[in-house]
């Protein structure tokens, strides 16, 4: 079953915060991250493996609610470089990744 | 350089033919992948892949087909192409519990 990502879009000035949030109504064995700008392929940006893990990338950070099978990735001081699209995936059972929807977000000076 | 490549890049085909999108990692990864993305950028999972098991996502037609001719290598031939079969094809791969690496996509036009 897909995970559900909010927002779809967001719109950020340079510096500026974002929280991007993914849940699931299956429980979940891990969360990816992934950022994907136009044109190219899906990147690897962290994954989460266990119940309140939190994790960092640079500025980019994610922390995972086994109980509520809920994840959020956080975006501090934005840069222009972070905009692209954002998919999160779920790991259920089996070795499958599913991926949400996606949230699009854009950076401007 | 290590990675997961993927050939051709574009593929223009008419509906009814056959055809085939190739994929190889050098990363020593243990499972291999197909998704499918389309005009709305949803990934679908379409087959997941390794020596000893093939998953593939029910909800896939069957005009669809993975080969693997060898750890390193899943390549796509899908029978009978559809113009809902229009879309970009990305093959990944990983082991255990670490995140995919992707291919750069193969763009797929039926016309």
């Amino acid at each position: 079953q897909q995970p559900v990502q909010s927002p779809q879009a967001v719109i950020l000035r340079e510096g500026e915060d974002a929280v991007i949030n993914c849940s699931s109504s299956k429980a979940l064995y891990s969360v990816h991250w992934y950022r994907q700008k136009h044109g190219e392929a899906p990147v690897f940006l962290m994954i989460l493996l266990k119940g309140g893990e939190q994790k960092g990338h640079e500025k980019i950070s994610a922390s995972f609610n086994e109980k509520k099978q809920q994840s959020s990735l956080y975006l501090t001081a934005s840069q222009l470089s972070y905009s692209g699209t954002y998919f999160c995936g779920t790991e259920h059972a089996g070795n499958m990744l599913t991926f949400g929807g996606g949230t699009r977000l854009m950076v401007k000076p | 350089d290590t990675a997961v490549s993927q050939t051709p890049k574009y593929l223009v085909t008419q509906m009814g033919n056959d055809k085939s999108i190739k994929c190889e990692q050098n990363l020593g990864h243990d499972t291999m992948y197909w998704y499918k993305q389309d005009s709305k950028k949803f990934l679908k999972i379409m087959f997941s892949y390794n020596n000893k098991e093939l998953i593939i996502n029910e909800t896939v037609p069957n005009r669809f087909s993975p080969k693997s001719p060898d750890k390193a290598h899943l390549n796509l031939h899908i029978n009978s192409l559809e113009l809902g079969d229009s879309a970009v094809y990305f093959c990944a791969s990983n082991s255990g519990r670490y995140g995919y690496t992707f291919g750069s996509g193969t763009r797929l036009t039926v016309v």
